[in-house]
């Protein structure tokens, strides 16, 4: 049974930086993709970033060079760093794992909110 | 970017109507779409993907189709436990992106 387990700050003041770290325990097969996906309060969902097991990754230009997503093998911990918050990035973020494009396991979510 | 359109934003139906949600993409995605249930205050669940293919584990009344940049999601058989918002979402191409959702209501 794989399961995702997340964890990180959940109030930040603007400007500073949000980081998040993802666990997955349980066996999943080779080649498994991480995404993170958030959610603002009562919106839709907006997708992030992704990375595989080998580390190869893609971006939403939207985040620009604010974030960057890391795999750790030894550990199988996946990890979102954010910079530059503001308000705007309050929101739920989410991991979810599973073959590509196919994110079949998910995160509790973390809710993170940006306010001075 | 690829944007998604669905439609209605939400709906009201009774137990045992037919529920069906479109999804209409800005460009050719081929089938290259996933449907998502989420109920309130819980992580999205992957229903179907490759626009048709049913995930294993989910009841059979829940069915896509379409390919292109017009795909339709039904629920053959409202059920009390299918009260969620419905995402559709494109793989065709990065960034990945989402439909705005759907919010199905029980009457």
């Amino acid at each position: 049974q794989v399961q995702l387990q997340q964890w990180g700050a959940g109030l930040l003041k603007p400007s500073e930086t949000l980081s998040l770290t993802c666990a997955v325990s349980g066996q999943l097969s080779s080649g498994y993709y991480c995404s993170w996906i958030r959610q603002p309060p009562g919106k839709g969902l907006e997708w992030i970033a992704e990375i595989n097991d080998s580390g190869s990754s893609n971006y939403n230009p939207s985040f620009k060079s604010r974030v960057t997503i890391s795999f750790d093998t030894s550990k199988k911990h996946f990890s979102l760093t954010l910079s530059s918050v503001t308000a705007a990035d309050t929101a739920i973020y989410y991991c979810a794992g599973g073959g590509i494009f196919r994110p079949l396991y998910w995160g509790q979510g973390s809710l993170v909110a940006v306010s001075s | 970017d690829i944007q998604m359109t669905q439609s209605p934003s939400s709906l009201s139906a009774s137990v045992g109507d037919r529920v069906t949600i479109t999804c209409q993409a800005s460009q050719d995605i081929k089938d290259y779409l996933n449907w998502y249930q989420q109920k309130p205050g819980k992580a999205p669940k992957l229903l179907i993907y490759d626009a048709s293919s049913l995930e294993v584990g989910v009841p059979p009344r829940f069915s896509g189709n379409g390919s292109g940049t017009d795909f339709i999601f039904t629920i053959t058989s409202l059920q009390p436990e299918d009260v969620a918002t419905y995402y559709c979402q494109q793989y065709d191409d990065y960034p990945l992106t989402f439909g705005g959702g759907t919010k199905v209501e029980m009457k």
